[in-house]
């Protein structure tokens, strides 16, 4: 059974870069089957979807976050990465990554992970 | 971007009810929707996609249907563990979109 598994600061400075990673257990990252992406939620509120990325490294972002946005993937540990640049208080959210199917579908997710953008 | 309208926003419900959500998209997506069920502090967890195939594991008594901008999820006989919110998501063009969510509450 696939494990999905978020880590990164959770406080994150005003101005700052967001950086968390997912690391995959019980499959494999590099099935050309399935896609990793990163969906949020604040709290209190609906779910943001952020972007999705493929073994290959082709990703697809949200264009209402692209432009700070970056998403990478490294098969031999078995993580991809999120990195969301200049944060405001509106980027504070729970994080979650998620195994996708080939349709976007997300069939796997993490735990999610609480990030508060605050000074 | 396309909006997804869930209907309603709010639904309080007896276990063994039988409830019904609707999902409305702004435009044409054919059968490229799923639903994902969503206790507090929790992920969320999908429950149908193509907008009527359930998902390995989840109970029969839920149900999907629906295609172009329409869509329904139903739960035949309301179980204590399936209160929680529910989402609708499109997937037929990017970015991927939810709907606002539907709160299942014990009445």
């Amino acid at each position: 059974q696939v494990q999905l598994q978020e880590s990164g600061p959770g406080l994150v400075k005003p101005s700052q870069t967001l950086s968390l990673t997912c690391t995959v257990s019980g499959g494999s990252i590099s099935s050309s089957n399935y896609y990793w992406s990163w969906v949020r939620q604040p709290a209190g509120q609906g779910l943001e979807w952020i972007g999705r990325i493929y073994i290959s490294g082709s990703v697809n972002y949200n264009p209402s976050l692209e432009s700070r946005v970056t998403m990478s993937l490294d098969a031999s540990k078995r993580q991809f990465s999120l990195r969301l640049s200049s944060v405001t208080d509106a980027d504070t959210a729970v994080y979650y990554c998620a195994r996708d199917k080939p349709s976007a579908v997300s069939d796997h997710w993490g735990q999610g992970t609480l990030v508060t953008v605050s000074s | 971007d396309i909006q997804l309208t869930q209907s309603p926003s709010f639904l309080s419900a007896s276990a063994g009810d039988r409830v019904t959500i609707t999902c409305r998209a702004s435009q044409d997506i054919s059968s490229n929707l799923a639903w994902y069920q969503q206790k507090p502090g929790k992920a969320p967890k999908l429950l149908i996609y193509t907008a009527s195939t359930l998902q390995s594991g989840v109970p029969s008594r839920f149900s999907g249907s629906g295609s172009g901008t329409e869509f329904t999820l139903t739960i035949s006989s309301l179980q204590p563990e399936d209160f929680a919110t529910y989402y609708c998501q499109q997937v037929k063009t990017y970015p991927v979109t939810f709907g606002q969510g539907t709160r299942l509450e014990i009445k």
